[in-house]
């Protein structure tokens, strides 16, 4: 069963970092990409990060650009996103999510249960 | 940066269509998808690439893309379609979504 598997949300002070995991199973994870979607509290999806390129290149949205680092490890199915210099406006359900072809931007196709990240003193 | 517009909310009667649209510049040159989301619950592919469904997706859903407005259409729509619908397209490499729009079954 393709899945993907969020973790290391929490309760981070303004200004503080937290890194959250995302574990994938049940697909080649060095051919399809993954991404991070957001979702703060009664609003709409907004992406954060992701690959291209096989996963050699690197995008991130203009709101997290310079802040947040999106990474993986091949050996353990596993992609990462690093979030410093946190605000409350991060606040969010954080998803990873995966894109339905194969090296190419597109769609995602499966989602996370999503990770909880609250930015509060 | 680049926009979608979707309208924040609409209704429907069951078995009546839904027309949900999403505008944008020069949209109908962009691959569109839509995601359905329902409460408490992470977003469910329903149509990728304007007009393919996903397996399991049921023939009530289809899409279409031209010009800047891309739509999603349900047909014989079911109370069980209730939720929010996003779409969502790519721009320079970087995702954009819809601001979503509410579908409520009455």
């Amino acid at each position: 069963e393709v899945q993907l598997l969020e973790s290391g949300g929490g309760l981070v002070q303004p200004g503080g970092s937290l890194r959250l995991s995302c574990a994938a199973s049940g697909f080649n994870f060095r051919t399809y990409a993954v991404n991070w979607v957001r979702q703060a509290p009664g609003k709409g999806l907004e992406w954060v990060s992701g690959f291209s390129d096989g996963g050699v290149t690197t995008h991130y949205a203009e709101s997290v650009e310079g802040r947040f680092t999106i990474s993986r490890d091949t050996s353990n199915n596993t992609v990462y996103l690093q979030m410093n210099s946190l605000r409350a406006e991060d606040t969010a359900i954080y998803y990873c999510a995966k894109d339905v072809l194969r090296g190419s931007q597109s769609a995602f196709d499966i989602w996370g249960q999503g990770t909880k990240v609250t930015v509060s003193s | 940066s680049y926009e979608l517009t979707q309208p924040p909310s609409m209704s429907v009667s069951p078995g009546q269509t839904a027309s949900i649209t999403c505008s944008g510049y020069k949209l109908g040159d962009k691959y569109v998808c839509w995601y359905q989301q329902k409460p408490g619950q992470s977003p469910v592919l329903v149509i990728y690439q304007d007009v393919k469904r996903p397996p399991g997706i049921p023939e009530r859903f289809s899409g279409s893309n031209s010009g800047k407005t891309a739509t999603l259409t349900i047909s014989g729509t079911q109370a069980m379609d209730e939720a929010d619908y996003y779409c969502q397209a790519w721009d320079r490499s970087t995702a954009v979504f819809g601001g979503g729009t509410t579908l409520s079954v009455l």
